[in-house]
């Protein structure tokens, strides 16, 4: 099946500041999606991003599939944004969804 | 309903006792998935339904775990004889697969330990 692989695994930034996360997958995609699982565990969907590039707000995530990786951007970081950031894509041909093993982000005030 | 339930929220149990969990998925969401999450770990894949049918059943850990849906909504997933090792989060999530954007939306989990 599909490797699904997060970097880095731990980032500490102070508040203000910018961040890259970056996931690579080993086969070809047709669904990347992004997440962010807050302290208190719930996970929410930021990005349907297959390919090209989107942005919310001050989070924008781009999607490069000939190449097999993905980034998410955040911007400006406020100590909300802490917690996990998860990408998760699906064997090619079917709905399962693979996670990776994810991002930590601590923002300090 | 406006999101995905899950319950219990939490479940304490002994261990060889069976559990039951339960997933109300968004109303109309024919996709409905379940996933294991360990203490600071990623999430573990472990079964997806299309409607009521189950077309991949492969991270399910062993024979202790199963899991059914009934009229295409409400799901339960069963662990017999519980062990230690089980002790985790599950997740519930649902989509609409055939929508040309398959975003999966989860629930809250439902902790189990087993002592």
């Amino acid at each position: 099946g599909i490797q699904v692989e997060q970097s880095p695994p731990d980032l500490i930034l102070q508040e203000g500041a910018n961040s890259t996360l970056r996931c690579n997958f080993s086969d070809s995609v047709n669904n990347l999606q992004w997440f962010h699982q807050n302290p208190w565990g719930q996970l929410i969907n930021l990005f349907y991003i297959p390919s090209g590039t989107k942005q919310n707000g001050r989070l924008s995530a781009t999607t490069v599939a000939t190449e097999r990786y993905s980034l998410l951007y955040i911007s400006s970081s406020q100590t909300t944004d802490s917690g996990v950031y998860f990408c998760a894509a699906p064997n090619f041909g079917n709905e399962k969804l693979t996670f990776g093993t994810g991002t930590r982000l601590t923002i300090i005030p | 309903g406006a999101g995905v339930s899950q319950s219990p929220s939490n479940k304490v149990t002994e261990k060889g006792k069976d559990v039951e969990l339960r997933c109300d998925p968004i109303s109309g969401h024919t996709a409905l998935y379940w996933y294991r999450q360990s203490l600071g770990q990623g999430l573990e894949f472990l079964i997806y339904f299309q409607g009521n049918s189950a077309p991949d059943k492969s991270g399910l850990p062993s024979d202790r775990f199963s899991a059914e849906r009934t009229g295409g909504s409400v799901s339960t997933l069963t662990i017999q004889r519980t062990q230690q090792e089980d002790s985790a989060v599950y997740l519930c999530a649902s989509s609409v697969p055939n929508s040309g954007a398959n975003v999966l939306t989860f629930g809250a989990g439902s902790r189990l330990t087993v002592l």
